[in-house]
């Protein structure tokens, strides 16, 4: 089974700074995908990024970027000049790109990031 | 406007009383997946389903029911067999089933 791992509970960053939110995975899988979601205090779940596993190139998207790591089974999450806005809990979120697996996302525990003035 | 909708934001449950939580998607997905979210932890699968009339069980189904009887509605029913309830139940959906998930805002449930 796989499992997704955040081993941060809280991060602090200053408005206009630079943090990085960690994520390992286990899996025996070769192909797969990663995902982080933010879930701001009205708790709804949204989607920041998406990386296919065999694709080698990090994922980006605007302020947020991705470091994979595929060997070391890696994920972290990279949110440059920082805003009040990206204050949230943010998941790491595993799904096999096997056929015939069920479609489930595998979560990780959290990360709360607090945005500081 | 094409989005995931969940009703009600808040529901309360009586002991042995069984309740039903909506999620309605008007963007022709075909799978719908309704997973829980305990404090402190990720969320976890309940159940899932790919086209219409037909649905598997996820990691946590014991306690739990669905149907899916038209493309865009997935609702999940609460059963009394299910003795710890109070939870954020979180409903998505995909244009299929390996696709990426997109969420609704949620329901909070509460046991009286």
């Amino acid at each position: 089974a796989q499992t997704v791992t955040q081993s941060q509970p809280e991060m602090s960053v200053q408005e206009a700074e630079t943090v990085t939110l960690s994520c390992t995975y286990d899996t025996s899988e070769s192909d797969y995908y990663l995902f982080w979601y933010k879930q701001p205090p009205s708790r709804q779940m949204i989607l920041v990024i998406r990386q296919e596993a065999y694709k080698q190139q990090n994922a980006t998207e605007n302020r947020f970027s991705v470091n994979f790591q595929k060997a070391a089974k890696s994920f972290s999450l990279k949110i440059s000049d920082s805003q009040l806005g990206d204050a949230a809990m943010y998941f790491c979120a595993y799904r096999s790109a096997m056929t015939g697996t069920a479609s489930k996302l595998t979560f990780g525990t959290g990360t709360r990031l607090q945005v500081t003035l | 406007d094409g989005g995931i909708t969940q009703s009600p934001k808040y529901l309360f449950r009586k002991e042995g009383q069984n309740v039903t939580l909506s999620c309605e998607q008007n963007l022709n997905h075909d799978a719908m997946y309704w997973y829980r979210q305990d404090p402190g932890q990720g969320l976890r699968l309940i159940y899932y389903s790919q086209i219409v009339n037909d649905f598997q069980k996820g990691d946590i189904a014991e306690g739990y029911s669905v149907s899916r009887e038209k493309k865009e509605s997935f609702p999940l029913t609460v059963t009394s067999a299910q003795k710890n309830p109070t939870a954020f139940y979180l409903c998505a959906s995909s244009i299929f089933s390996r696709e990426t998930q997109y969420f609704g805002p949620g329901t909070r449930l509460l046991v009286l």
